[in-house]
């Protein structure tokens, strides 16, 4: 089966413009989360949700959202960009249902450079 | 919160040989470790995971082991090929990774020399 896809994979934009990205789970994983991954600081956790609930998220300034649809889709959303946001945003998919939610399956990421 | 170590950053062995990536955490509470591959261009996926129940888990040529009493678990891949090649990153969560995130290691890039 299809597995996580992210849209777009790549993306210019300038400081103080905002961003969406988008990512589709693998069908019938109902939860979506999101990582941030740059040279420096690595990978890092920014929110994940199910069932359209944000229910963690990580240590990120507000200027970071996303939201979930009833199809499980998800889109994140960077507002006022700065140039330390370039970086490879990681979309990751799994069954959910519980906070144990098993195997995280990753999508190839959009690459966001900010100028 | 939790903050995990992994060392070296860099390893460059000859094929055939073995390789062992080491990690440490430091919240006790952490319960799932999981070990994933990323290949040039593409998204980490998981190679192997084990739970705090439980002190080594193997998969053919991947084992990991796990020391809940000094917070540490290691990767050991045996009988390395070209295709092993790639950056590994560890990780450490609560649970299951879902909703209480994964804390990841800086990765280490492992190199199989033919």
């Amino acid at each position: 089966k299809a597995g996580v896809t992210q849209t777009p994979r790549y993306l210019i934009k300038t400081r103080g413009q905002q961003v969406t990205l988008s990512c589709s789970p693998i069908s019938g994983h109902r939860s979506v989360s999101w990582y941030q991954q740059t040279p420096g600081q690595g990978l890092q956790f920014l929110f994940e949700y199910f069932s359209e609930t944000q229910r963690n998220k990580g240590n990120f300034p507000g200027r970071f959202s996303g939201r979930q649809f009833s199809n499980s889709r998800s889109e994140m959303n960077v507002s006022t960009l700065e140039l330390g946001d370039s970086a490879l945003y990681l979309c990751a998919s799994s069954l959910g249902g519980t906070s144990s939610a098993g195997e995280l399956f990753f999508g190839e990421g959009s690459r966001l450079t900010v100028l | 919160g939790e903050n995990v170590e992994q060392h070296p950053s860099t390893l460059s062995v000859q094929e055939g040989d073995s390789a062992v990536i080491k990690c440490t955490y430091s919240d006790s509470a952490s319960n799932y470790f999981p070990w994933y591959k990323q290949e040039l261009g593409k998204g980490p996926q998981l190679i192997i995971d084990i739970r705090s129940n439980v002190g080594e888990k193997k998969d053919q040529r991947i084992a990991v082991t796990l020391n809940k009493t000094a917070k540490h678990f290691s990767l050991h891949i045996t009988e390395t090929q070209p295709e092993d090649s790639a950056v590994y990153f560890c990780a450490a969560s609560l649970s299951g990774g879902g909703a209480d995130g994964l804390t990841f290691g800086k990765g280490t890039h492992l190199i199989i020399q033919p």
